[in-house]
């Protein structure tokens, strides 16, 4: 069971972007993934989550209008996007399973991808 | 919206000494609480859900308890793996939002 993430990437201000996170190892269609940031030198951010089954896309408020969220089922991918780069969406970005477990209201985000480190 | 907030900021503990770090919700979460230890290049990992309950592979050293809005994570007999920055997280069942609190620094003394 892994999310893997694609590669860091080093862009300039203004330009779009679009990394992934793909599942491997459990039914990706059926639990939501999760997106969190850490900005350099800060904590950990929630940005939204998406559920390929249901075709469900939350955002965090404080994420709304900022970055786009997508997923394909059919290769068990998800994605996020920017469609114009600012210097302080610099950060590390990582993608988490929402997990059940399976009494009362217990959930956890217990698998994560590696990262991918965004510089702008 | 759902504040959390985390104490000490920091925490310097010498190896096998106890840590005993503090969060609370600004509104009743109950037992939708999670813990998580991250260390510097390397992914957060989950320690604690439901407020109690530890994850998979999780050494008992580790403990969560409280509900409601006070919350603490104790750590018995301190390792070296266990130095980091640890995190509470609020969560709801649906719409499925996450809330972290500002997160402990865990360091060597």
């Amino acid at each position: 069971v892994q999310l893997v993430q694609s590669g860091a990437e080093v862009k300039e201000p203004g330009e779009s972007l679009k990394i992934s996170c793909k599942g491997f190892g459990y039914s990706f269609a059926s639990t939501y993934t999760a997106w969190v940031r850490q900005m350099p030198g800060k904590g950990l951010e929630w940005m939204g989550v998406v559920h390929p089954d249901d075709s469900e896309i939350i955002y965090s408020p404080s994420f709304e209008g900022q970055i786009t969220l997508s997923v394909d089922k059919s290769i068990s991918t998800a994605y996020l996007q920017w469609r114009s780069l600012k210097a302080s969406d610099t950060g590390i970005y990582y993608c988490a399973r929402r997990n059940y477990f399976g009494s009362g209201s217990s959930y956890g985000l217990d698998v994560w991808g590696q990262g991918t480190t965004i510089t702008v | 919206e759902i504040v959390m907030t985390q104490s000490p900021d920091t925490l310097s503990v010498s190896p096998g000494n106890r840590a005993t770090l503090s969060c609370r919700a600004s509104q009743d979460i109950g037992s939708k609480l999670a813990w998580y230890l991250h260390k510097p290049g390397q992914p957060p990992r989950l320690l604690i859900y439901g407020a109690s309950s530890r994850a998979i592979g999780v050494p008992a050293r580790f403990s969560g308890s409280g509900s409601g809005t006070g919350f603490t994570l104790t750590i018995t007999s301190l390792q070296s793996e266990d130095f980091g920055v640890y995190y509470c997280q609020q969560y709801n069942d649906w719409p499925p939002f996450f809330t972290f609190g500002p997160g402990t620094k865990v360091d060597l003394k």
